[in-house]
Order: C-alpha cells, then sequence, then structure tokens
C-alpha cells in the first residue's frame, strides 16, 4: 500500500518548457488535490477533483492544467514554465468531497520544480 | 483569507508546553491540523467540526472556538520527534473557500 506517489522528485525547467507532473493513489479515494508551497506562504490550493470526472479551480490555477484520468490518477501541467512556478508541489487524496471536508488528506512525498 | 498563525516560530526545550493559535476573519465550519516536518509531507494530526469540540491525539490536543473565529493546539510535555512545521486549514461557513495558514515551526532541543 504506497499511499500517495508522485513523479518525479524533481525537476528542472527552462522557461516556456512544458511539463506534466504525475500524482496516483491507491486507497480508493474520490477526490484529490494539487497544492504549492512556496516558503513563508503555506500550502496554496491550485486545483482539486472531487470525484471522477470533475475538477475545479482552487486559490493559484492561473498557468496550470489538470486532468482526472481515471480515479487513480491525477496529473497537472505547466503548459509554459515561468520562473514564478518554482515550488514544491503536493499532491493529496482524501476518502471525499472538497477541500477541508470532514476527511483528512494524504500527501505525496512532493515534488521540488526549479524554472530558470 | 488565509487563516493568521502565532506564534511564527517557536523553541522549547523537551518536556515544556506549548500553544499555537490559528485565527480567520470569516465564520469558520472546520478546522484541520497537519505537521510538515523538513523535507517531507505535511501529515494529519485532526480535525476540528463546527462545535466547539476539543480533540486529542497522543499528547497533542486542539481546541476550536467558533465564536471567537479561532483554533489552538496544545502540545504538552514536548518530545524531539514533535520539531517541525505545524499548519491549520480552515474551511468557512460556506463550505467553498478552503485555506492553510502560514505555519509555526517549532523545535524541541534536549
Amino acid at each position: 500500500n504506497a499511499g500517495v506517489t508522485q513523479t518525479p522528485k524533481f525537476q528542472v525547467l527552462k522557461t516556456g518548457q512544458s511539463m506534466t507532473l504525475q500524482c496516483a493513489q491507491d486507497m480508493n479515494h474520490n477526490s484529490m488535490y494539487w497544492y504549492r508551497q512556496d516558503p513563508g506562504m503555506g500550502l496554496r490550493l491550485i486545483y482539486y477533483s472531487a470525484s471522477e470526472g470533475t475538477t475545479d479551480k482552487g486559490e493559484v490555477p492561473n498557468g496550470y492544467n489538470v486532468s482526472r484520468l481515471n480515479k487513480r490518477e491525477f496529473s497537472l501541467r505547466l503548459e509554459s514554465a515561468a520562473p514564478s512556478q518554482t515550488s514544491v508541489y503536493f499532491c493529496a487524496s482524501s476518502q471525499q468531497g472538497s477541500p477541508g471536508s470532514s476527511y483528512e488528506q494524504y500527501f505525496g512525498p512532493g515534488t521540488r520544480l526549479t524554472v530558470t | 483569507q488565509q487563516p493568521v498563525q502565532s506564534p511564527q516560530a517557536v523553541i522549547l526545550r523537551e518536556g515544556e508546553d506549548a500553544v499555537i493559535n490559528c485565527s480567520s476573519s470569516k465564520a469558520l465550519y472546520s478546522v484541520h491540523w497537519y505537521r510538515q516536518k523538513h523535507g517531507e509531507a505535511p501529515v494529519f494530526l485532526m480535525i476540528l467540526l463546527k462545535g466547539g469540540e476539543q480533540k486529542g491525539h497522543e499528547k497533542i490536543s486542539a481546541s476550536f472556538n467558533e465564536k471567537k473565529q479561532q483554533s489552538s493546539l496544545y502540545l504538552t510535555a514536548s518530545q524531539l520527534s514533535y520539531s517541525g512545521t505545524y499548519f491549520c486549514g480552515t474551511l468557512d461557513n460556506t463550505g467553498n473557500q478552503f485555506y492553510f495558514g502560514t505555519g509555526t515551526s517549532l523545535t524541541v532541543i534536549p
């Protein structure tokens, strides 16, 4: 039982390049989330998927797109990376509901992304 | 909209107690607490729902005062393993807005 897994662990991009961050969970959770974490800013929600087939914007969605591929997988895409997107990205899942519902969130190990 | 946590940082000796506060400008439905160790993912501690309940998790407990729109996390007889950054997350009464605070860094020294 791996929980929430993310790939890659580290990535360096040049400005303008694109990439997709992958996330998968094996807990049969309905809801999945993408956060970014910057020093002094805490965790900020980018997008979430409350159930398979649905996605919603969070606090900081600009510059990102998401795909809920199936119940297990939720990917985050940067179409044209910018230095402001340098951050640590965490994927999380919970049994159900939108962020802050009555269920705890399980976080993946994170992806450290640097855009030069 | 982002809840405010205080203090920003605290250093304790093993065995000492600490309180971390989380305040919001909005009426709240729930407060979540997570701990994150350096270089690792956040780990869930507890959720407090509207109703002013208090919860406990080993020697860590929390309270939620919905009238004051704030929650407090209590760490008693701190251990070295308690070191990390503590985040609160708040969901407002509309159920639509969930934000994490900026965190409180807790360091426990021998």
